[in-house]
């Protein structure tokens, strides 16, 4: 099975700090993506990447940044923590249009 | 308008029932369509994906895709109390990898 690991499961961090979320995946899947959730929005894309070093906005990626240095690797940086980032952040990887392999998820709150 | 509506619920039918839930999506150039369940605290797991009209059955489940119509419901057979979750519907515009999440519809099946 594909495994899709976050590092942090929880997470605070004051306001105006850079946060750093980290994704790995097992898989050698090319897609990998970045969404937040929130009660009553659902799920809501940030960024994406189809390959190393290849990154896309999705629909909310104000705030954010991505890297890729590494095909298994897609970190999601907050560059400057604020409170209505307080949120459960999801990353998932596919290889196909067969749908996602999401991670456990991190739960941040921005105090 | 949402891109992926669901009624938010809670849908609640017996132990033993047929449980109905629907997906209405605005993009008619939409491709690919998928039934996510998430269970409180967890992150997301693939049920069924689907991408020609019809009816497609796996175990208790079935996906039914409407496009004419901009529908796809997931019927779930002999409800059980362990199908209590949010389902979320996905759904692929293009040849992307992006999903467009709805907000979810919440489940719950009574002993």
């Amino acid at each position: 099975d594909v495994k899709v690991t976050q590092s942090s499961r929880y997470l605070v961090k004051r306001t105006g700090e850079k946060v750093f979320l980290e994704c790995v995946q097992d898989m050698d899947h090319e897609n990998m993506f970045w969404y937040r959730q929130d009660p009553g929005l659902g799920l809501r894309l940030i960024y994406f990447s189809y390959d190393v070093k290849m990154k896309e906005k999705g629909d909310i990626p104000e705030g954010y940044s991505v890297s890729r240095e590494k095909k298994e690797r897609f970190s999601l940086i907050l560059e400057s923590a604020s409170t209505n980032q307080t949120s459960m952040y999801l990353c998932a990887s596919s290889f196909t249009t067969y749908g996602y392999t999401f991670g456990s998820g991190t739960r941040l709150t921005v105090v | 308008q949402k891109e992926v509506e669901q009624n938010s619920g809670p849908l609640s039918v017996p132990e033993g029932a047929i449980a109905s839930l629907n997906c209405t999506y605005s993009d008619r150039g939409s491709q690919s369509f998928f039934w996510y369940r998430q269970y409180s605290g967890k992150s997301p797991e693939l049920i069924m994906f689907i991408y020609s009209n019809g009816d497609k059955e796996d175990g208790r489940f079935t996906a039914q895709l409407n496009k004419a119509s901009q529908y796809v419901s997931l019927l779930i057979r002999d409800s059980q109390p362990s199908d209590s979750a949010t389902y979320l519907c996905a759904v692929s515009r293009d040849s992307s990898y992006k999903l467009i999440f709805g907000s979810g519809t919440r489940l719950l099946v009574r002993p």
